[in-house]
């Protein structure tokens, strides 16, 4: 079964600085999606950020990035410039590939911080 | 697109009463996922729709759950005999087969079983 683990419950940054989120995960499957979800306090979870395992190229979208490596099984997210609004629990999930039920498995979450 | 809807947001009950959530997934969007958050856990799956077909329920999903999506539109949660550990937010998530696979989710049903 596959597993996605998040090994910093929480984090903190300031104002204008770089974070980077850890997540590692377990799948003997080749063909996967990745992503980074975000939960802001009593708000529903938005989409961050997508991988698909079969690109090399990490995935960039504005302030946020991944490095993923795919022989290591670690997909990190590098926020930069924090915001205050950044701050919010962010999760790591993973999805079999494109002809899997499609559900995805999450990780326990990194709640992140933001100092002014 | 109106986003995903949940109904109600917050639920409290007593135990052994049965209650049921709504979900009105982005028109359009023929699949539909069901998940459980407690707290300080990430999301778990529990069941999911293509269209009106329930194809896949978690070990999760005890006896007690049930799930329809009648027409392949909204859906409903329906949980029987409510226990405390029943106690999560349940949160719904919808996405078009072949739409770079990115599920959107609803605020959430908070339910609080006393």
């Amino acid at each position: 079964a596959q597993t996605v683990t998040q090994s910093q419950p929480e984090m903190s940054v300031q104002e204008a600085e770089t974070v980077t989120l850890s997540c590692t995960y377990d799948t003997s499957e080749s063909d996967y999606y990745l992503f980074w979800y975000k939960q802001p306090p009593s708000r529903q979870m938005i989409l961050v950020i997508r991988q698909e395992a079969y690109k090399q190229q990490n995935a960039t979208e504005n302030r946020f990035s991944v490095n993923f490596q795919k022989a290591a099984k670690s997909f990190s997210l590098k926020i930069s410039d924090s915001q205050l609004g950044d701050a919010a629990m962010y999760f790591c999930a993973y999805r079999r590939g494109w002809r899997s039920q499609g559900n995805l498995i999450f990780g326990k979450g990194t709640k992140l911080s933001v100092k002014p | 697109d109106t986003g995903v809807s949940q109904d109600p947001r917050h639920k409290i009950t007593k135990r052994g009463q049965n209650v049921t959530f709504r979900c009105d997934p982005i028109s359009e969007h023929n699949r539909l996922y069901w998940y459980r958050q407690t707290l300080g856990q990430g999301p778990e799956f529990l069941t999911y729709f293509q269209n009106e077909a329930q194809l896949e329920k978690s070990r999760l999903l005890s006896d007690r759950f049930s799930a329809e999506r009648p027409k392949g539109s909204f859906s409903t949660l329906e949980i029987q005999r409510t226990e405390q550990g029943d106690s999560a937010m349940y949160l719904c998530a919808s996405h078009r087969v072949g739409a770079k696979n990115i599920q959107y989710f609803g605020a959430g049903t908070r339910l609080s079983v006393l």
